[in-house]
């Protein structure tokens, strides 16, 4: 059974563009969740998607959405970039809504120049 | 601010030992706990949750909860250097998957 998978693994980019990172979630996993990681802060839950619809969101600026799509499949967008959005972004899939059984992807790594 | 606290470690036992991690929470609107594992360059992966008060055990894993005191513990017995990693205690927000992450505690085992 094939795992989380995430696209790119490793991007640059400079400030003030825009990104795009898409997850793919575990076969018959509805649930998509998307969390920040970085040294300082730690994990950090950005939101989560169920059915297509945003269950929850985290405390993060309007800078940070996503999206869900009918097959599961999820993207998040980060646009205007700031040097502090580097960081790595995990995408976790869950087979129910409420579990906290979190599936990880291997990340995307953002750097911001 | 709902926080989950964590030694960060690096905490050093010698293999075979029992290493204890614990954390803290803030919400006692958590419902449930967990811990994951996350190897350097690796991400994270569920090794342990528990909702109960009291203990819950998994081969060389125990989980223990204590919501009156607002803690969570893991215990590893007989650690082995392929436990070495960063563990991370997460506690929910009794809401879906919106799981709120301690920092982390840093294992090492040696051998």
């Amino acid at each position: 059974k094939a795992g989380v998978t995430q696209t790119p693994r490793y991007l640059i980019k400079t400030r003030g563009q825009q990104v795009t990172l898409s997850c793919s979630p575990i076969s018959g996993h509805r649930s998509v969740s998307w969390y920040q990681q970085t040294p300082g802060q730690g994990l950090q839950f950005l939101f989560e998607y169920f059915s297509e619809t945003q269950r929850n969101k985290g405390n993060f600026p309007g800078r940070f959405s996503g999206r869900q799509f009918s097959n599961s499949r999820s993207e998040m967008n980060v646009s205007t970039l700031e040097l502090g959005d580097s960081a790595l972004y995990l995408c976790a899939s869950s087979l129910v809504q409420i579990t906290g059984e979190l599936f990880f992807g291997e990340g995307s790594r953002l750097t911001v120049l | 601010q709902k926080e989950v606290e964590q030694n960060s470690g690096p905490l050093s036992v010698p293999e075979g030992a029992i290493a204890s991690l614990n954390c803290t929470y803030s919400d006692r609107g958590s419902q449930s706990f967990f811990w994951y594992r996350q190897y350097s360059g690796k991400s994270p992966e569920l090794i342990m949750f528990i909702y109960s008060n009291g203990d819950k055990e998994d081969g060389r894993f125990t989980a223990q909860l204590n919501k009156a005191s607002q803690y969570v513990s893991l215990l590893i017995r007989d650690s082995q250097p392929s436990d070495s990693a960063t563990y991370l205690c997460a506690g929910d927000n009794n809401a879906g998957n919106m799981l709120t992450f301690g920092g982390g505690t840093r294992l090492m085992v040696k051998p």
